[in-house]
């Protein structure tokens, strides 16, 4: 079984610009959360979808946004990005809820 | 708050060597899971263990939820196993959001 793939890889970008990010789960998963990992404060949670549901957010600003799709896929979008956004962000798939979490590979963006 | 605290931050070992990585939390959980971070970021599944032990190859792992920690055990450590160990903690009550330690940085030398 495939696991959770994340596009694109890396992704370079300026201050102002707006990003997306895309996350495909596990085949059969439906929930779907997103992280933000930074080497100043670690993998923070972002917000998680289930069934193109956002059932749980984050401490983070309006700037960061998602979407989950009916095929269970998931972007988020970051707008008017910052040097601060600079990061890894990593995408996780799990069958329901309180379930092993798996997590993609991740995109990396940096913001110059 | 909510805190998942690890230790030790650094362990520096000789290949051969045995290891044991703890990770404290502040309440109660309904998902406890292991991972070790590969060079390029990713994070790979190596425990789920809300509770009770687990073993896998030379890795094994124990959750005493009633005390409030869990132990990684690494036996006969390889090169390979170099890399940033994370234990991540959902609690009761959030969902599925994951709460991370700040992790333990493994070298394991030749």
């Amino acid at each position: 079984k495939a696991g959770v793939t994340q596009t694109p890889r890396y992704l370079i970008k300026t201050r102002g610009q707006q990003v997306t990010l895309s996350c495909s789960p596990i085949s059969g998963h439906r929930s779907v959360s997103w992280y933000q990992q930074t080497p100043g404060q670690g993998l923070q949670f972002l917000f998680e979808y289930f069934s193109e549901t956002q059932r749980n957010k984050g401490n983070f600003p309006g700037r960061f946004s998602g979407r989950q799709f009916s095929n269970s896929r998931s972007e988020m979008n970051v707008s008017t990005l910052e040097l601060g956004d600079s990061a890894l962000y990593l995408c996780a798939s799990s069958l329901q809820a309180v379930n092993e979490q798996f997590f993609g590979p991740g995109t990396r963006l940096t913001v110059l | 708050g909510i805190q998942v605290e690890q230790s030790p931050p650094d362990l520096i070992l000789q290949e051969g060597a045995n290891s044991t990585l703890r990770c404290n939390f502040s309440d109660s959980v309904n998902n406890l899971q292991w991972f070790h971070q590969n060079p390029w970021g990713q994070l790979i599944n190596l425990f789920y263990i809300p509770s009770g032990t687990k073993q896998n190859g030379r890795l094994s792992a124990t959750t005493v939820a009633t005390e409030r920690y869990s132990l990684l055990y690494i036996s006969s450590s390889q090169t390979t196993d170099s890399g940033v160990y994370f234990c991540a903690v959902g609690f009761q009550g959030g969902s599925e959001k994951l709460v991370f330690g700040k992790g333990t940085k493994l070298t394991v030398n030749p």
